[in-house]
């Protein structure tokens, strides 16, 4: 069965800080993985595709990477704000099927 | 380019009652998706067309679902005899693909129908 993980679940972070978070998928057979921010009660924003060819991706403070062998991406966002406090998704797209993880709820503290 | 909208944004129905909502892609997109999204969780996809045909819909949750495209444009999500259980966030999203390979497109999404079943 194909899932994604995501750790950790919440995050909490003075302003300014470096953060990674963490998703794992099952099936290594990926097209692409994309990660998404949702504010509360709002549909998704994409921030960064990464093909199946690719290892990173940049934009601006954000830094995202894709190991396949392992099964993993990590989302950078560097010197972070309180305007970053989101839910952070990523998903694994297989052609016709994709499959988002449960998303990391990122608090940036004044 | 004005996005993808969502038509309710906001459903309130009654226990067996159908409901239908609608999105419309952003114009130049040939594929269209709908995920149902519960509280807590990632979206669950459940299914998308290319233009007006329904590549997959074996990932819709009951034969209570049923989606439309009917002209390669704006598509519909109805539920029939709602449930409880149908409470959630409806999104939609679209794409553009174009050629191969198809790793390199992106999702737009809407900003979703939130569906309560009293």
């Amino acid at each position: 069965k194909q899932e994604v993980t995501q750790i950790p679940a919440a995050l909490s972070v003075p302003e300014g800080e470096n953060l990674v978070l963490n998703c794992s998928f099952t099936d290594s057979a990926i097209y692409n993985l994309q990660w998404f921010r949702q504010d509360p009660g709002k549909g998704l924003t994409s921030l960064l595709l990464i093909q199946s060819s690719q290892r990173e991706q940049t934009s601006g403070r954000l830094n995202a990477s894709l190991d396949k062998s392992s099964g993993r991406s990590t989302l950078y966002i560097a010197a972070s704000q309180p305007g970053d406090s989101a839910t952070y998704l990523c998903a694994s797209c297989y052609g016709q099927n994709f499959v988002f993880g449960p998303g990391t709820r990122l608090s940036v503290l004044p | 380019d004005t996005g993808v909208s969502q038509d309710p944004r906001h459903k309130i129905t009654k226990r067996g009652q159908n409901v239908t909502f609608r999105c419309d892609p952003i114009s130049e997109h040939n594929r269209l998706y709908w995920y149902r999204q519960t509280l807590g969780q990632g979206p669950e996809f459940l299914t998308y067309f290319q233009n007006e045909a329904q590549l997959e819909k074996s990932r819709l949750l009951s034969d209570r679902f049923s989606a439309e495209r009917p002209k390669g444009s704006f598509s519909t999500l109805e539920i029939q005899r709602t449930e409880q259980g149908d409470s959630a966030m409806y999104l939609c999203a679209s794409s553009l693909v174009v050629g191969q390979p198809v790793s390199s497109y992106e999702q737009y999404f809407g900003p979703g129908t939130r569906l309560t079943v009293t």
